[in-house]
């Protein structure tokens, strides 16, 4: 049972690059949600969705887009990175309300 | 809005003394509150959850947090920690609203041999 998959781990990318993450899970959960972790933050939402087909925005969702077509698939798009968002960026999903939520190992984001 | 803090950024405890984390929250309903650990290039791990009845409650790794609704606190406690306990851990709270977590700042965890 993988759980919670993300790809990549690590990337290194220039101002101005775009990419995606990657999110899969594959406990049939319709939450999804993408965070960002920086020192002496926590963890921040960035955007999360609450089913196939619907995103939502989180408390920090400037410079990123999100798209889940697929039920199991959560993707993170960067169209324009920038220094700023250098950072270790969290997927998690959950099935039920009130549940708690599933993490990814996490993919660290370098922008230089 | 609600809010979470850790009051605590760094904590340093002998092996074999016991630990207690502070966590305090702001939310206007009853909350729903989780402790998550992180080790080093790992995500997260739940440690334990409160959503309601009995107030002490029971987790992982001889973990356990009480639920204070008078001082809005969820404080994580261990009676003897070990040198594997050593991670950052995060207090959190659910918005009870799309399931969205609200999280603390995180306290990071030495443990001296």
């Amino acid at each position: 049972n993988a759980g919670v998959t993300q790809t990549p781990k690590f990337r290194v990318l220039k101002t101005g690059q775009s990419m995606t993450l990657l999110c899969a899970q594959d406990m049939n959960h319709e939450y999804m949600y993408w965070y960002r972790q920086d020192p002496g933050m926590g963890l921040r939402l960035i955007h999360y969705s609450v089913g196939e087909g619907t995103t939502a925005k989180g408390e920090v969702p400037d410079g990123y887009n999100v798209s889940r077509l697929k039920k199991q698939n959560f993707l993170l798009g960067l169209e324009s990175a920038a220094p700023s968002q250098t950072s270790v960026y969290f997927c998690a999903s959950v099935g039920n309300l009130n549940q708690p939520q599933h993490f990814g190992d996490g993919t660290r984001l370098s922008i230089l | 809005a609600q809010s979470v803090t850790q009051p605590d950024i760094h904590i340093t405890v002998s092996e074999g003394a016991s630990l207690e984390l502070r966590c305090n929250y702001s939310y206007g309903a009853t909350p729903y509150l989780f402790w998550y650990v992180q080790s080093p290039g790992q995500g997260l791990q739940l440690l334990l959850k409160y959503f309601s009845g009995d107030t002490l409650v029971q987790g992982i790794k001889g973990f356990e947090a009480e639920f204070k609704r008078s001082q809005s606190s969820f404080n994580l406690r261990k009676p003897s920690v070990h040198w594997s306990d050593a991670a950052e851990y995060f207090c959190a709270v659910n918005n009870n609203a799309g399931n969205m977590l609200t999280f603390g700042g995180g306290t990071r965890l030495m443990v001296k041999p």
